[in-house]
């Protein structure tokens, strides 16, 4: 079966520190690889999609980067966080071979910047 | 731009009663979900719904997607407490294309009182 893990799980960080938030799934291959913000109280925000390693599409411009340097890796950086940067950071996926686009969430990263 | 909205936002009920969740969206589209979020965790899938008239049931929640009308709705039958949480309905366009994404609504903070 499939799982997704992040870490961390939770995180307190300094206004213009550098950011790395790591995603990894398990027992697939070739996944699609997403990266949501969500902010408290709030919906869910697209950050990135990446359909193979190296392929990243960004949704919204911010300080914020994404890479996948592997097939089942997928990593959320910045080298200068905001205090907007703060929320829950979550990573999900789906099948890329499948004939509909059912995503599975990993546990989710609490940021907090200060 | 594919649009999905969820009414209401927010909802209190008491135990024991029914009530409907409805999802609208803007777009031709037979492939909708609905998650469900306990408070600061993850979304957890909880139906996918991909041709017109599909009903999906689980429990004492509901599922139904009428693709004509473009509109879903999650009926909750009989609440109990341990539904309470936030329900976000998402619709994708199908694969092809550049459309990888799912569009979520702002997700509906169900609230059972005893």
């Amino acid at each position: 079966s499939q799982t997704i893990h992040q870490w961390p799980a939770t995180l307190v960080q300094p206004v213009g520190s550098p950011l790395s938030l790591e995603c990894t799934v398990e027992g697939t291959s070739n996944p699609n690889l997403y990266w949501y913000r969500q902010a408290a109280g709030r919906g869910l925000q697209l950050l990135f999609y990446s359909v193979g390693i190296g392929q990243i599409s960004s949704e919204v411009p911010q300080n914020l980067s994404a890479s996948r340097p592997q097939d089942r890796q997928f990593i959320l950086s910045s080298k200068k966080l905001l205090l907007s940067d703060s929320g829950f950071y979550l990573c999900a996926w789906d099948d890329e071979g499948a004939s509909y686009n059912e995503q599975f969430f990993g546990p989710g990263t609490r940021l907090t910047v200060l | 731009e594919l649009k999905v909205e969820q009414n209401p936002l927010f909802l209190s009920m008491q135990e024991g009663k029914n009530y409907t969740i409805y999802c609208n969206y803007s777009t031709t589209s037979d492939r909708l979900y609905w998650y469900r979020q306990d408070p600061g965790k993850s979304l957890e899938s909880l139906f996918v719904l991909l041709s017109n008239g599909a009903v999906k049931q689980e429990g004492r929640l509901m599922a139904s997607l009428d693709t004509k009308a473009r509109l879903s709705t999650l009926h909750i039958t009989a609440a109990v407490h341990d539904l309470s949480a936030t329900y976000f309905c998402a619709v994708d366009i199908g694969p092809g294309g550049s459309n990888y994404k799912l569009t979520f609504g702002k997700g509906t903070l169900l609230t059972v009182n005893p």
